[in-house]
């Protein structure tokens, strides 16, 4: 079946711009992740929703950034007045409860 | 917070030879999980140990997971070209659905 779609796969912006990046879940997953992976880094959490709602947004660095889930399946992760600090690859994941991560490919964001 | 250390960071065998990465937590996990990101791609599940000094074979892999539930091994037998990535250790604490990972130990397995 389908896995976890994000788009775009590569993002190119300049500093100060917003910017939104999507994320499509393997259906029936009701747990969604957002994570951001720095070149040699490990994945670092940032948000977490169960359904609609954000479970834990905990990771989110800053006020910039904001992530939704309307219907409880397609994620946005929004960002703000990006900076060049923000550059990253952003990884989406989605599970069943109590099961292992599905990533995606990630979406390449580069701000210049 | 919570805190995931992995060593080392990188990792050069000749195929054929042993290969362990190593896993610390700062706090007392109730789960761990082993990930594989392959050369641009991104992390794929591996496994996931729960009970206290647990161990799981996979082929030429085994998993551990210690005593106090604070760390955790991966050792690969006899490597192959095809193991060749980032072996990442991913944690969480309680009830949290956050999955802490670490830092990955990145392995070069020359031919």
């Amino acid at each position: 079946g389908a896995g976890v779609s994000q788009t775009p796969s590569n993002k190119v912006t300049e500093k100060g711009k917003y910017v939104e990046l999507r994320c499509d879940p393997i259906s029936g997953h009701t747990a969604l992740y957002w994570y951001r992976q720095s070149l040699g880094q490990g994945p670092e959490f940032l948000i977490y929703f169960q359904g609609t709602g954000a479970a834990d947004d905990s990771g989110l660095p800053n006020d910039r950034f904001f992530a939704v889930r309307p219907e409880g399946s397609v994620s946005t992760l929004k960002i703000q007045r990006t900076e060049r600090g923000d550059s990253a690859v952003y990884l989406c994941a989605s599970s069943l409860p109590h099961s292992p991560l599905h990533f995606g490919n990630g979406t390449r964001l580069t701000v210049t | 917070g919570q805190q995931v250390m992995q060593i080392p960071q990188y990792q050069h065998v000749q195929e054929g030879e042993d290969f362990t990465t190593y896993c610390n937590s700062s706090t007392t996990l109730s789960n761990i999980q082993w990930y594989k990101q392959r050369p641009g791609g991104h992390p794929v599940f591996l496994i996931q140990l729960v009970k206290s000094g647990e161990v799981k074979k996979q082929k030429r892999l085994t998993f551990q997971f210690g005593e106090a539930k604070k760390n955790s091994s991966l050792h690969i037998t006899a490597t192959q070209t095809t193991d060749v990535g980032t072996y990442f250790c991913a944690g969480r604490t309680g009830s949290a659905r956050q999955l802490t990972f670490g830092s990955g130990t990145q392995l070069t397995v020359l031919p």
